[in-house]
């Protein structure tokens, strides 16, 4: 079945330490990729998103993701997390396959200890 | 800068009871949208609505009615609540096509129905 899938339900990281949220797609063809974040009460805010070109894009608040085909993922990256990144953050894709859609992921929360 | 305003922040209604959620959006925008945010499952799209005067369900209508009353407002109806509509709702607006355009969000609308 065609899906945006976060391993990750929950992730702990003590501040300054580096992140990686993991995203994979099932969809046949390149799809448009973003990286939300959602703070508490809060709607979601684009932290980036990649639609072709350099495989590695940077976006607000010092994340990068990477693009990688041949494992249909789009992890987010960084190096330094700080206790304000502590959020939930949700990877989407828009896909053109039956249909011109948005599909989120369930979402990654972050805590950050000090 | 507004961006995207909803409103009520809060909610609270009897089973069968009707209300509409209000949103608009100050960035002269063509496509705005409703979501549903239940823990676990991420965003999924209600309705949207691609220009001025038009409207398309989403992945889960049922239960919900909307207008495209003109280009900043699109306003979501629940006629007759159910429990299973207690969720966060969030709008958004974007300037071109929800697969490849960066979504706007509100800061949501929080409904329990009992």
């Amino acid at each position: 079945a065609q899906s945006v899938t976060q391993p990750d339900i929950h992730i702990t990281v003590s501040e300054g330490a580096s992140l990686e949220l993991r995203c994979n797609y099932s969809y046949g063809a390149t799809p448009y990729l973003f990286w939300y974040v959602q703070s508490p009460g809060q709607g979601l805010q684009l932290l980036l998103k990649y639609f072709s070109g350099d495989t590695l894009v940077q976006g607000i608040k010092g994340f990068e993701a990477e693009f990688k085909r041949s494992q249909s993922s789009f992890n987010l990256r960084k190096p330094s997390v700080h206790w304000s990144d502590a959020a939930e953050y949700f990877c989407a894709v828009g896909v053109t396959e039956y249909g011109n859609k948005l599909v989120f992921g369930a979402g990654t929360i972050l805590r950050v200890k000090s | 800068n507004a961006g995207v305003t909803q409103t009520p922040k809060f909610q609270v209604l009897k089973t069968g009871q009707s209300m509409t959620l209000q949103c608009a959006q100050d960035m002269n925008h063509n496509s705005m949208y409703w979501y549903r945010q239940d823990p676990g499952m991420g965003l999924r799209l209600i309705y949207y609505s691609a220009s001025e005067g038009t409207t398309d369900k989403g992945e889960v209508p049922n239960g919900y009615n909307v207008s495209r009353l003109n280009k900043r407002e699109f306003s979501l109806r629940l006629e007759s609540a159910a429990p299973s509509q207690t969720s966060v709702y969030f709008c958004a607006s974007s300037e071109g096509q929800i697969y490849n355009s960066p979504l706007h969000f509100g800061n949501g609308t929080r409904l329990t129905v009992t």
